[in-house]
């Protein structure tokens, strides 16, 4: 298998569910991604990890938490969640985090009940 | 705050057709890049214009980086029901992480 892989597709959860979304990359590349895509908005970084290191947190709430225990995966493990957190999510990964192109992910649609 | 401003949001068009959409910032970009977005999936990287000015095509699509950096457009001939997507810009910075995002265009391109 090729590119950049997320599982599920598809989740439904409620506000009180602890849940995890999961990514990974075969390209090789050093830097990954957390997005999300809401509607009419454009999409919204969330998180980069490069070599591993967390470099960016973008005022995210901390009932997102993400974990990138190598190069090649990245988990974004969802907490007490409100109905405004559902959207598309997005990981994507490129060769270096600075500058450069972005390979994605299918998503997952996740929507809070 | 770098933005970027894409137009128009939404297109329906006839096969056959040709069209332009636009994204437009106040900020200089060091590169831009076009996605196109099906849907129920992630962005798929078409191109990525550098250089002030520059033309690229790929097959009936041509993108175009404005002289100062901070504009591009993207030019279909013969528009196709495949090339229905949204198409989203984003721009980089030299030594930034982010990639700002456009909203996109959404285009339907109807048999």
């Amino acid at each position: 298998e090729t590119g950049v892989t997320q599982t599920p597709r598809h989740l439904v959860m409620g506000m009180t569910n602890k849940k995890s979304l999961k990514c990974e990359q075969h390209l090789g590349h050093n830097a990954m991604y957390w997005y999300k895509q809401s509607a009419k908005k454009p999409l919204e970084l969330m998180f980069v990890y490069n070599f591993k290191e967390q470099t960016e947190n973008n005022s995210v709430p901390s009932r997102f938490s993400p974990e990138c225990p190598n190069s090649s995966h990245l988990f974004l493990h969802l907490h007490t969640l409100q109905p405004e957190d559902s959207a598309l999510y997005l990981c994507a990964s490129s060769r270096r985090a600075v500058n450069t192109e972005a390979f994605f992910g299918q998503g997952t649609r996740l929507t809070v009940v | 705050t770098q933005l970027l401003e894409q137009s128009p949001q939404f297109l329906s068009i006839q096969e056959g057709e040709n069209l332009t959409v636009y994204c437009n910032s106040s900020s200089v970009f060091s590169s831009l890049q076009w996605y196109r977005q099906e849907p129920g999936e992630g962005p798929v990287l078409l191109v990525t214009v550098v250089t002030g000015g520059e033309v690229k095509k790929l097959k009936r699509l041509t993108f175009q980086f404005g002289d100062a950096r901070k504009d591009s457009s993207l030019h279909i001939t013969a528009a196709q029901p495949g090339d229905t997507g949204l198409y989203l810009c984003a721009g980089a910075s030299g030594s930034n992480y982010k990639l700002t995002f456009g909203k996109g265009t959404l285009l339907t391109v109807n048999p």
